[in-house]
């Protein structure tokens, strides 16, 4: 079974530090890149980063640039989010999502097509 | 511009026909994908490349894109499509995804 399982996630104070992580399974991980996208409460979705197969190419939204660094294990099938300096307004859900192209076949959705449930970040004093 | 726009909420009486639009210039060049979110769940895919079904996704939903506008109908909406809507795309050549700021719909 395909499945996204998101943890990490809890209270931390601002300017402090978090790592999430997002165990994968049901499918070949490395074939993947990965993609994290929040949601603040109440809020729609955000982009977040994305990590090419390998994770040689990392890519990210311009409000987390240089505090966020997303990184994965294909040894261990599991994505992570390295989150440093949080603010208030990194409280969110955070969703790790597969990109649909499998590089092992050249095909994709153009479209995220596995979610995990999420992890809740709250950034509080 | 990278902007997706979107209503912020629509309704739709049960049985009848819903459209959901998302205004974007990048839509003339790239494929727009759909996802529905329901109350305290993970988002799940319901269209991609414009007018895609993912296996598992009823035949009522079906999507378009023409010009800027990218659209998803329900085509007799029924309770269980209550829910949030986003539209998406990714540019890949910029290695940046953009979401729409989502539409509530409401089956009345």
């Amino acid at each position: 079974q395909v499945q996204l399982v998101e943890s990490g996630g809890g209270v931390v104070q601002p300017g402090r530090s978090l790592r999430l992580s997002c165990a994968v399974s049901g499918f070949t991980f490395r074939n993947y890149a990965m993609h994290w996208v929040r949601q603040a409460p109440g809020k729609g979705l955000e982009w977040v980063a994305v990590i090419s197969y390998d994770g040689n190419k990392k890519y990210y939204a311009d409000s987390v640039t240089g505090r966020l660094t997303i990184s994965r294990d294909n040894s261990d099938n599991t994505l992570y989010l390295q989150m440093n300096g949080l603010r208030a307004e990194d409280t969110a859900v955070y969703y790790c999502a597969r990109d649909s192209y499998d590089i092992s076949t050249a095909r994709g959705l153009d479209a995220f097509d596995i979610w995990g449930q999420g992890t809740m970040v709250a950034v509080s004093s | 511009s990278s902007e997706l726009t979107q209503d912020p909420a629509v309704s739709v009486a049960l049985g009848q026909t819903v459209r959901i639009t998302c205004q974007g210039d990048s839509l003339r060049s790239y494929y727009a994908s759909w996802y529905q979110q329901k109350p305290g769940q993970a988002p799940v895919l319901v269209m991609y490349g414009n007018n895609n079904r993912p296996s598992g996704i009823p035949a009522r939903f079906s999507g378009s894109n023409s010009g800027n506008t990218a659209s998803l109908t329900i085509t007799g909406a029924q309770a269980e499509d209550e829910a949030d809507y986003y539209c998406n795309f990714g540019d890949t050549s910029a290695h940046h995804w953009v979401f729409g700021g989502g539409t509530r719909l409401t089956v009345l």
